[in-house]
């Protein structure tokens, strides 16, 4: 059973323009959610991250968006820049003594960023 | 210059062959974690750890042990037993405690077997 899903495997994109990235979880438990980003064959880089008591958090060129009621997450990356093409994986995170600070991630979106 | 470490980049073996990725970070954290990424696929948790001598199984430790007898260190040990152990393995570490939800990550090693 896949708690957190990421529906579009790929995504293209003109410089400049922005990318759109969606996450979906169905854990209500899950309070916190963060955005990773991954180049090939080299571990995943923290991107940005929002609590549960939120529903924007921005950073840059980088916003993530949370409704809670929908169980969704978007990743806006405004403007798109050639090296934004990567891997982003969306996470979250559960917060109770059981849990611990496990995460569980989705199974990630190629973004690709055309000059 | 605070981070982790993984080795080998790129690891070999037979097929019936014990084989250890280590797994070492120098910020002081707590936690620490072992996933595996197939291709076109998420991350997946294999073991974690929250405290020294300690550790969980996560999603799909069958066919895998580790150990955590020093802060540090976080060996993973995939066994002849794991039926499909050519994968990318990620090792991760993280604070502890509440809002301590971000994990840092290694370079990862590439495991072939054969």
């Amino acid at each position: 059973d896949q708690q957190v899903k990421q529906n579009s495997p790929s995504l293209s994109v003109q410089e400049g323009r922005i990318s759109i990235l969606n996450c979906d979880y169905t854990n209500s438990m899950f309070d916190y959610f963060l955005w990773y980003k991954k180049y090939p064959a080299e571990g995943p880089t923290f991107l940005i991250s929002i609590s549960s008591i939120k529903d924007k958090n921005e950073d840059g060129r980088f916003t993530v968006f949370l409704n809670k009621s929908a169980k969704h997450l978007s990743l806006h990356i405004v403007p798109s820049q050639p090296g934004d093409s990567a891997v982003y994986f969306c996470a979250a995170s559960e917060v109770s003594k059981a849990a611990g600070n496990k995460l569980t991630f989705g199974g990630g979106t190629r973004v690709l960023v055309k000059p | 210059d605070g981070g982790i470490t993984q080795s080998p980049k790129y690891l070999f073996r037979k097929e019936g062959q014990n084989v250890t990725l280590s797994c070492e970070q120098n910020l002081n954290h707590d936690a620490m974690y072992w996933y595996r990424q197939d291709p076109g696929q998420g991350l997946r948790l294999i073991y974690y750890s929250q405290i020294v001598n300690d550790f969980q199984k996560g999603d799909i430790a069958e066919g895998y042990s580790v150990s955590r007898e020093k802060k540090e260190s976080f060996p993973l040990t995939v066994t002849s037993a794991q039926k499909n152990p050519t994968a990318f393995y990620l090792c991760a570490s993280s604070k502890t405690g509440q809002g301590s939800y971000e994990q840092y990550f290694g370079p990862g090693t590439r495991l072939t077997v054969t």
